[in-house]
């Protein structure tokens, strides 16, 4: 079964950071791209960041440019979100999702997510 | 940035059909993705490029996108299409990723 299960989340205070990650399985993972997209709750979708299937090439919404960093590896069949210097409006449920081959512009396959909220 | 807007919600009668739009300057020359989200559920894939299904989506859920604007249709519309329903680009201007406002489906 294709799966992808997210990790990581949790309560931190404003200016902390988290690390979140994403387990894959089911798939090849290193024939795909990458991305994290976030929900506010009660709120819409928000992309935050994509990586291409190698880790060369990587993306960030002006939200969180400079402050998150997006990771994979390949032999852990894993994809990470790094977030540094997090505020109140980070706080929503992170998903991991798959880039639909061949050219990722949609995602095929999401994760349940998790949870990050920064509250003091 | 570019922007996608959407109703903010929709309602229809069971068996009638239903229209969600999508408007965006030019959203014709981009290819459009819909996904479905039920409460409490990740998002679920309905309808790339524009009209293409992915496996397991009833031929029910439909697209087509022209102009400025994007419609995803639910014909025979069922209890169980209540969710939200959202679209998305691609933007290559900036490289991101484009999700549309959300609409939420009421089935009567």
């Amino acid at each position: 079964e294709v799966q992808l299960v997210e990790s990581g989340g949790g309560v931190v205070r404003p200016g902390g950071s988290l690390r979140l990650s994403c387990a894959a399985s089911g798939f090849t993972f290193d024939d795909y791209g990458m991305s994290w997209v976030r929900q506010a709750p009660g709120k819409g979708l928000e992309w935050v960041s994509g990586i291409n299937w190698n880790g060369g090439s990587t993306g960030y919404a002006d939200s969180v440019k400079g402050r998150f960093t997006i990771s994979r590896d390949n032999a852990k069949n894993s994809l990470y979100l790094q977030m540094n210097s997090l505020r109140a409006e980070d706080t929503a449920l992170y998903h991991c999702a798959r880039g639909l081959v061949p050219a990722a512009m949609t995602f095929d396959i999401w994760g349940q997510g998790t949870m990050v909220t920064v509250s003091s | 940035s570019y922007v996608l807007t959407q109703p903010p919600s929709v309602s229809v009668a069971p068996g009638q059909t239903a229209r969600i739009t999508c408007g965006g300057n030019n959203i014709g020359s981009k290819s459009v993705h819909w996904y479905q989200q039920k409460p409490g559920q990740a998002p679920v894939l309905v309808v790339y490029d524009d009209s293409d299904r992915p496996s397991g989506i009833p031929e029910r859920f439909s697209g087509s996108n022209s102009g400025n604007t994007a419609t995803l249709t639910i014909s025979r519309v069922e209890a169980g299409d209540e969710a939200d329903y959202y679209c998305q680009v691609w933007d290559s201007s900036s490289d991101h990723y484009v999700f549309g406002t959300g609409t939420k489906v009421t089935v009567l």
